[in-house]
């Protein structure tokens, strides 16, 4: 298995607070990327990284953003979280662009 | 854009019974094909891909057909067990892009 890590796995946090979720891996692979899983949709893009403080926008960017100060690392910030961003959230990464390879998952609920 | 349909779940079978789930795209130019599997509280994991037309993929007895005059990639499993009791999901990659497209998840049940 690829090594990707989350963390945290699970949290809640109240409406307005902002949050940070972290992705940890050590493959030295250059892209990275965040999904958030909900039913019905699949998973949808939030954003992703192609190198060391190099992010764009996905699908569903709004409310989101990201920092990659180390190949190692891409973490995802909610400013001020929603309930409507209450969802399982995935890292991936990828060496090549084509195959991508995803972690654990953090499930994030905010009340 | 970009889309990925995949028929709705739940699919339930009885184990030794052939799986189809159904996918189809619509994308520009010649995608890649993904198939993803997701075990109960676990991450996706690459099951399968095609990379061009006519291409067939297959892992751990599940196979999938790149048909680019039906737009599809159908997954299919000669005979299920309790332990492919998963959600599967159909992705593309476009040739241009980093982003994959996922479908919205099949979910198979197989009873014993």
């Amino acid at each position: 298995d690829a090594g990707i890590t989350q963390s945290p796995r699970h949290k809640v946090t109240e409406t307005g607070t902002p949050v940070t979720l972290r992705c940890h891996q050590t493959e030295n692979h250059r892209y990275m990327y965040w999904y958030r899983q909900d039913p019905g949709h699949g998973l949808r893009l939030i954003h992703y990284s192609y190198g060391v403080k190099d992010t764009d926008k996905g699908e569903v960017s709004d409310g989101y953003s990201v920092s990659r100060s180390k190949t190692e690392d891409f973490l995802l910030t909610l400013e001020s979280a929603t309930s409507s961003q209450t969802s399982v959230y995935f890292c991936a990464i990828s060496a090549d662009r084509d195959e991508q390879y995803f972690g654990p998952g953090t499930r994030l609920t905010v009340t | 854009g970009d889309s990925v349909t995949q028929m709705e779940g739940p699919v339930t079978l009885s184990e030794e019974a052939f799986l189809t789930i159904n996918c189809t795209y619509t994308a520009t130019g010649y995608p890649s094909l993904f198939w993803y599997v997701q075990y109960p509280g676990e991450g996706l994991q690459l099951l399968l891909k095609a990379t061009k037309a006519d291409d067939k993929g297959s892992n751990k007895g599940f196979e999938a057909t790149y048909r680019k005059e039906t737009t599809s990639f159908h997954l299919e499993k000669g005979s299920v067990q309790v332990s492919d009791s998963a959600v599967y999901f159909c992705a593309l990659k476009s040739n241009a892009g980093n982003m994959l497209t996922f479908g919205g998840g099949t979910r198979l049940m197989v009873k014993p």
